[in-house]
């Protein structure tokens, strides 16, 4: 089945928010929107995910289109440790398939 | 310990040489994950473990790539007869159960170039 769509690139000013959309129009009523993000010479880290509510942590927030078809993951004050690409995957038992993702540059 | 450690961290290997990647989970931790990862491009699933057992290698690329985890927790990824094409950073990463509650832990990778 199909990857989701991604930015291939987005840019931001530092201490600014940063909203990373994804398209996922495939997806099934018992996927989940997962988001990882990958810094340079490093695995991909877990960022957060999501069903069908929003969701927020530490990290980030998940925002979540009523029809499930879209996504959105915001970052409340960019910094420049935030660069990195990110990764935006639809989960279901144990498949997680990653796409290219979107290649956040954060400016000072 | 604390994370999902992979070794070596970097390896060459001339084409031809058959060659061994390491991956030691966070212990616990039932479900085990390869992926491959060209330059410049996303993660690509390989095979996933659920204890001892792979219960999925759809995505090996050909019958030169063979993975296992015989006592369920340290897996090997092992490449015969290595090719150009194999150079890639192998990634490994684990999950403490099945389903779709669990984030994966990664490693940092081994970074494998075949000359």
């Amino acid at each position: 089945d199909a990857k989701t769509t991604q930015p291939n690139s987005m840019e931001s000013n530092e201490e600014e928010p940063v909203h990373l959309p994804c398209n996922h129009s495939t997806i099934s009523g018992t996927d989940y929107i997962h988001w990882y993000r990958q810094l340079p010479s490093q695995g991909p880290e877990y960022v957060i995910h999501g069903l069908t509510s929003n969701v927020n942590n530490r990290m980030a927030s998940l925002a979540i289109a009523e029809d499930r078809k879209s996504s959105t993951l915001i970052l409340h004050r960019a910094t420049l440790r935030d660069a990195a690409v990110y990764y935006c995957i639809k989960y279901n038992n144990n498949d997680m398939r990653f796409g290219a993702g979107t290649r956040l540059t954060v400016k000072p | 310990g604390a994370g999902v450690s992979q070794s070596p961290r970097y390896k060459v290997a001339k084409r031809g040489q058959d060659v061994a990647l390491r991956c030691d989970p966070i212990s616990g931790h039932v479900s085990l994950f390869w992926y491959q990862q060209a330059l410049g491009q996303g993660p690509e699933f390989l095979t996933y473990f659920q204890n001892e057992a792979q219960l999925d290698k759809s995505g090996l690329p050909s019958d030169r790539f063979f993975a296992e985890r015989p006592e369920g927790s340290v897996s090997t990824l092992k490449i015969q007869r290595t090719q150009q094409e194999d150079s890639a950073v192998y990634l490994c990463a684990s999950s403490p159960g099945q389903g779709a509650f669990y984030g994966y832990t990664f490693g940092s990778g081994t970074r494998l170039t075949v000359v």
